[in-house]
Parts: C-alpha cells; structure tokens; sequence
C-alpha cells in the first residue's frame, strides 16, 4: 500500500545552517505530496504542498520539488532560525483524500 | 476566519471510561476528518465526514470508536469503553467542499488513558 518514510530525528543544527530532511514515498498513481509543520504546543499546520511531478513547494524560506523519478519529496532550508524548531511531517494525499504520513521529524535548532 | 477548533486540548481518563472528543471545523467547511497518532507511530487517518455522512470510515480501529457528525456542523468522536492503547493526540482536520487537497488541523486532543 501506499506509504511515506522520513529520516529519523532529532535533526539538531547551528543557526544560519543548512537543512535537508529527507522524504521518500511509495504510491500508486499521482499523489499530491505535503510537508505539514507542528510547533511545540500547537497543531499541524500546512508548510507547503506540490500537486504533479517537478512542481516545487515553497514557504517561509523552506522549498521542496516533487520528483517522481526518485519518489522525493525532500525539505529544504538555505539558513534555519532557532524558531524554525519543530516536528515535520511529510505525507501524500490518496484520490480518496486520506493523508499518509511520515513518522515525522523533530527539528531542534541551537543558537 | 476562526480555524479548526477541538475539546478538549487534554483528557485523562482510566480504562473502561468513556470520552468524548469535539471537533468544530472551520464555518462553510463540507469535508471533516479525523486522524490520530499514537504515541511513536505515524499520524493514521480514522473517518472521514462529507457534510454529515460518513464518506469513508476504513481507519476507524474498531466498534469502540464511535464519530457523529449531526447536521453537518461540528463533529464528536466517542471511544467507549477507552483502552490503553487509546492514548495519543486526535486530530481534526476540515476542508471546502470539491477541494479537498489541502486540509486544516486543529490543535489536536491529547487522550491519555491510565
């Protein structure tokens, strides 16, 4: 069946550095892919999305091109903040709108 | 715009109990849904709501669960009698009617079961 893996956490980096965290998937035809952000204490929020092959997401300085030859979705971020810490969840949408997720990513950023 | 809104944020209850989740969806939104996540697991969908009937409830783990979603508007998910393995955050998530790519979560109900 469909599926979402996502790199383990935590992902600890400096301020100022760069980030990749890395997003897999395994569907059948064409999901819309997601990157869903959860800030300590709130709920998910939608980061960005992509709906077909080499679209690129992009918000709040974080971008992510759909690229069906590799089944990625990979999130990145040129120069994190220390309020960029959070959990980050990748998933795909099935044609019947249920989301798949990743297990998700906890962020940790130092100063 | 008020967004998605749940209640309780927190429940504590003992096995055998009975709880009751609420899930206001943001106003005008057809589609409601509800996900959970266990603690350690992925986020697993449950139910999903089309105005008020059930479009597709295939994640729903057993007859203990129980969703309602009477005229429409908001929604309540009840698990009697709750188990251990019960615990984790419950999210509702709605979205306009024919566009249902993108949802809208709410905070989420962290259900912990003793």
């Amino acid at each position: 069946g469909d599926s979402v893996t996502q790199m383990e956490g935590p992902v600890t980096l400096s301020e100022e550095a760069f980030l990749t965290i890395n997003c897999t998937y395994t569907a059948t035809g064409y999901p819309s892919l997601f990157w869903y952000v959860q800030y300590p204490g709130e709920g998910l929020q939608l980061l960005l999305k992509a709906t077909k092959a080499d679209d690129k997401g992009s918000n709040k300085g974080f971008e992510a091109t759909y690229r069906k030859e590799t089944t990625s979705f990979h999130l990145e971020k040129g120069s994190v903040q220390v309020s960029d810490s959070a959990v980050y969840f990748c998933a795909l949408s099935r044609s019947n709108y249920q989301l798949i997720w990743g297990a998700g990513t906890k962020l940790i950023i130092k100063p | 715009e008020a967004g998605v809104t749940q209640f309780p944020s927190h429940s504590v209850i003992e096995k055998g109990q009975t709880v009751t989740l609420r899930c206001d969806p943001i106003s005008g939104h057809d589609n409601l849904y509800w996900y959970r996540r266990v603690m350690g697991k992925e986020i697993k969908f449950l139910l999903h709501f089309v105005k008020e009937s059930k479009q597709d409830e295939s994640g729903m783990p057993n007859n203990r669960f129980l969703a309602e979603r009477t005229g429409g508007t908001y929604s309540t998910l009840k698990v009697q009698p709750a188990e251990l393995e019960d615990s984790g955050v419950y999210f509702c998530a709605s979205s306009p009617s024919g566009y249902t790519d993108t949802q809208y979560f709410g905070p989420g109900t962290r259900l912990t079961v003793l």
